[in-house]
């Protein structure tokens, strides 16, 4: 099973400012890597699949770049609905599917 | 528009049993491939089952093998997770989730493009 290790844990960032978010996989995912985002009593909404391609309808301040064992994703200029939980997915090994354990992104 | 609609959730015993299902509408619900994620409170997503468009592969997580079994019934538009024997750390909120592959060239990617709202499960004396 390939495991997913998000980091920071929590990460504090003003409005406005980048916010730079990692995901790293315990062997090579290629680029089958996905972003979600979580807010409270939500489900998550998928933000990047395939590494770096935005799925519709999200705003071009996300990216998300890497590939094998290395991914990040970038907010470039935060709003106040960016402060959520961001999860990572990988679906190249699969089963099972696995998540990485989520990264809070909170105001500061 | 994409729906996916869970229902079933509920409090039951250590031991007992429960069955979600989950509505789709808006797609083709017969063309996808779908999937149950589920998440225990304030912790992090838990993939739980696959099963494919026809229902005839179906993969589970190794904390639920031999528990749970997915299935699905295309004329209804739904999909369903039989829970057996549960256990006090089945307890979460189960959501449903399609599965959908990205094509290029010589591979795909995949990921889980539509979730529904989620049904809790607390399993508890």
């Amino acid at each position: 099973e390939i495991v997913m290790t998000q980091s920071p844990a929590t990460l504090s960032v003003s409005p406005g400012e980048r916010a730079t978010l990692s995901c790293r996989a315990s062997q090579s995912v290629s680029s089958n890597l996905a972003w979600y985002q979580q807010k409270p009593g939500q489900a998550p909404r998928l933000l990047i699949y395939g590494a770096s391609t935005r799925a519709t309808g999200i705003p071009a301040r996300f990216s998300g770049s890497g590939s094998g064992t290395e991914f990040t994703l970038t907010i470039s200029s935060l709003q106040s609905e960016d402060f959520a939980v961001y999860y990572c997915q990988q679906y190249n090994n699969w089963p099972p599917s696995t998540f990485g354990q989520g990264t809070r992104l909170e105001i500061k | 528009e994409v729906q996916l609609v869970e229902s079933g959730g509920g409090l039951v015993q250590p031991g007992g049993s429960l069955r979600l299902s989950c509505a789709a509408s808006g797609f083709t619900f017969s063309s996808y491939e779908m999937n149950w994620v589920r998440q225990a409170p304030g912790k992090g997503l838990e993939w739980v089952s696959y099963i494919s468009s026809s229902g005839s592969t179906i993969y589970y997580a190794d904390s639920v093998k031999g528990r749970f079994t997915i299935s699905r019934d295309n004329a209804k538009n739904s999909l369903y997770l039989q829970m057996n024997s549960l256990r006090a750390e089945d307890t979460a909120v189960y959501y449903c989730a399609r599965d959908h592959q990205y094509y290029y060239g010589s591979g795909s990617y995949r990921y889980f493009d539509y979730w529904g709202q989620g049904t809790l499960v607390t399993v508890s004396s």
